[in-house]
C-alpha cells in the first residue's frame, strides 16, 4: 500500500442495505476524514477523526456512522442506505491539522 | 454556522489572461486556507495554502491572498494554460483548527 486507498471502486446498492465504505493509509497521519462529492455542492465533511479513538461529526453526519479502531483505518457505514446517499466519497488523512489533506481516489455508490 | 462561501461557480478565462477566484470563510478563529484542484475523474490534489500569519503567498504562477479582517481569501493565477482547466475549491479549519470545510468549488475554463 502506497499513500491512501479506498474499497470498493464503486457500488451499487439496494436501498434499505447496510454499507461499509473501507479507507486504508500507510503515511501514519493523525487526522483521517470522509467526504461526499455532489454536484454543485463541492466537498462535504460527513466525519472526521483527529486521531485514532476519536471521531468528530462534519456538516452531513445523518445517516453515517465511523470508527477509528487504531491509526491507519477509517470505516464509514451507512447503516440503511437511502437514494439521497447516491454520491462520490472520499477519503482523505492529513498530519494532523493545519495540515496538507491527501485524498484517496473515491468511491462511487449508487443506492437505487 | 460554519461555512466557507467560493465565488464564482463557474469561470472562463481566454488563455494566457489571469484567473481569480474568492472565498469568504465564518469563523473568525480560522487558521488555515488550503486550496486543492480536482482535474475531470481525479481526485482533489493541493495546489498552495496560506496560514493566518501570512498575507499573501506565491508560487509560480499561483498566489494567495488573506485578508482576516474582512474573512476573504482568493487564488489569482497568471498566464493560464489549457492545464488550468479543472475545479478549484477552496477551503477553511474550523472549530479551533479541529476540522476543514471546503467551498462548492469553481470550475475553470481555459478558453484557446
Amino acid at each position: 500500500i502506497a499513500g491512501i486507498t479506498q474499497a470498493p471502486t464503486s457500488q451499487i446498492l439496494a436501498a434499505g442495505r447496510r454499507m461499509t465504505l473501507r479507507c486504508t493509509q500507510d503515511m501514519r497521519h493523525n487526522a483521517m476524514y470522509w467526504y461526499r462529492q455532489d454536484l454543485g455542492l463541492g466537498l462535504r465533511l460527513i466525519h472526521y477523526s483527529n486521531t485514532a479513538g476519536t471521531t468528530g461529526k462534519g456538516e452531513v453526519p445523518d445517516g453515517y456512522s465511523v470508527s477509528r479502531a487504531n491509526t491507519d483505518d477509517f470505516p464509514l457505514t451507512l447503516a440503511s442506505a437511502v437514494p439521497s446517499q447516491t454520491s462520490v466519497y472520499f477519503c482523505a488523512s492529513s498530519d494532523g491539522l493545519p495540515a496538507e489533506q491527501f485524498f484517496g481516489p473515491g468511491t462511487r455508490l449508487t443506492v437505487l | 454556522g460554519e461555512n466557507v462561501e467560493q465565488h464564482p461557480s463557474t469561470l472562463s478565462v481566454q488563455e494566457g489572461d489571469s484567473a481569480v477566484i474568492k472565498c469568504t470563510y465564518s469563523d473568525s478563529a480560522s487558521n488555515y486556507f488550503p486550496w486543492y484542484k480536482q482535474e475531470l475523474g481525479k481526485r482533489p490534489q493541493l495546489i498552495i495554502d496560506i496560514r493566518s500569519n501570512v498575507g499573501e503567498k506565491k508560487d509560480q504562477r499561483i498566489a494567495v491572498t488573506l485578508n482576516k479582517t474582512a474573512k476573504h481569501f482568493s487564488l489569482h493565477i497568471t498566464e493560464t494554460q489549457p492545464e488550468d482547466s479543472a475545479v478549484y475549491f477552496c477551503a477553511a479549519t474550523m472549530n479551533r483548527d479541529d476540522k476543514i470545510i471546503f467551498g462548492k468549488g469553481t470550475r475553470l475554463h481555459i478558453l484557446p
